[in-house]
């Protein structure tokens, strides 16, 4: 069992550029959930997928954000024109349906100039 | 909206020293997990509570679940080094909604 895994760890990237990172969940995990944690603060929720399906998505998901999971398996978080407000850790975490638990990755660190 | 807060904010104590963390809110949660995190890495799952009342021990931790299920708390027996980082709480609401929402976090430093 290789747990959740993210790519890329690090992003820098120039404000008004568009980027996009990839969550790996735990195999057979079908729920995938996508976080922001800011400097100080706890993670706070974005979006949920049970499979492929997106099935709930936070205020804090404003439209320049976008997430998929096309297959039920990987998952992609675009956010198109970033702002230096955009600049997190962005983490993603993977549950068993019908489990309370919910198994975090490694986390993408992005850093908007 | 649901809030989880969480007391002490930063703890600094000796090698070997009791503690206890606590996770307070008015609203009730159907689980509330304990995680812990390192600084540039993901949350690392504890344990998750579900029962009001609920005790559960993992070694030198014993985590507690209030009996209303709105608070807990973490207590730490003969604290080592290696118990040092960010003590998260999360708790599920229930109701059809699989978001955890989090407190702020307890920042421990136990010193050698």
């Amino acid at each position: 069992d290789t747990g959740v895994s993210q790519d890329p760890r690090h992003k820098i990237t120039k404000r008004g550029q568009n980027v996009t990172f990839r969550c790996d969940p735990i195999s057979e995990h079908n729920r995938l959930y996508w976080y922001r944690q800011t400097l100080g603060q706890g993670p706070e929720f974005l979006t949920y997928f049970q499979n492929e399906a997106q099935l709930e998505k936070s205020r804090l998901l404003s439209d320049r954000f976008s997430a998929e999971r096309p297959k039920g398996s990987f998952s992609t978080l675009e956010i198109q024109r970033t702002e230096q407000g955009d600049s997190a850790m962005y983490l993603c975490a993977s549950s068993l349906l019908g489990y309370n638990e919910q198994f975090f990755g490694p986390g993408t660190r992005l850093t908007v100039l | 909206t649901q809030l989880l807060e969480q007391s002490p904010q930063f703890l600094s104590i000796q090698e070997g020293e009791n503690l206890t963390v606590y996770c307070n809110s008015s609203s009730v949660f159907s689980s509330l997990q304990w995680y812990r995190q390192e600084p540039g890495e993901g949350p690392v799952l504890l344990v998750t509570v579900v029962t009001g009342g609920e005790v559960k021990k993992l070694k030198r931790l014993t985590f507690q679940f209030g009996d209303a299920r709105k608070d807990s708390s973490l207590h730490i027996t003969a604290a080592q080094p290696g118990d040092t980082g960010l003590y998260l709480c999360a708790g599920d609401s229930g109701a059809g909604s699989y978001q955890l929402t989090f407190g702020k976090g307890t920042k421990l430093s136990v010193i050698p």
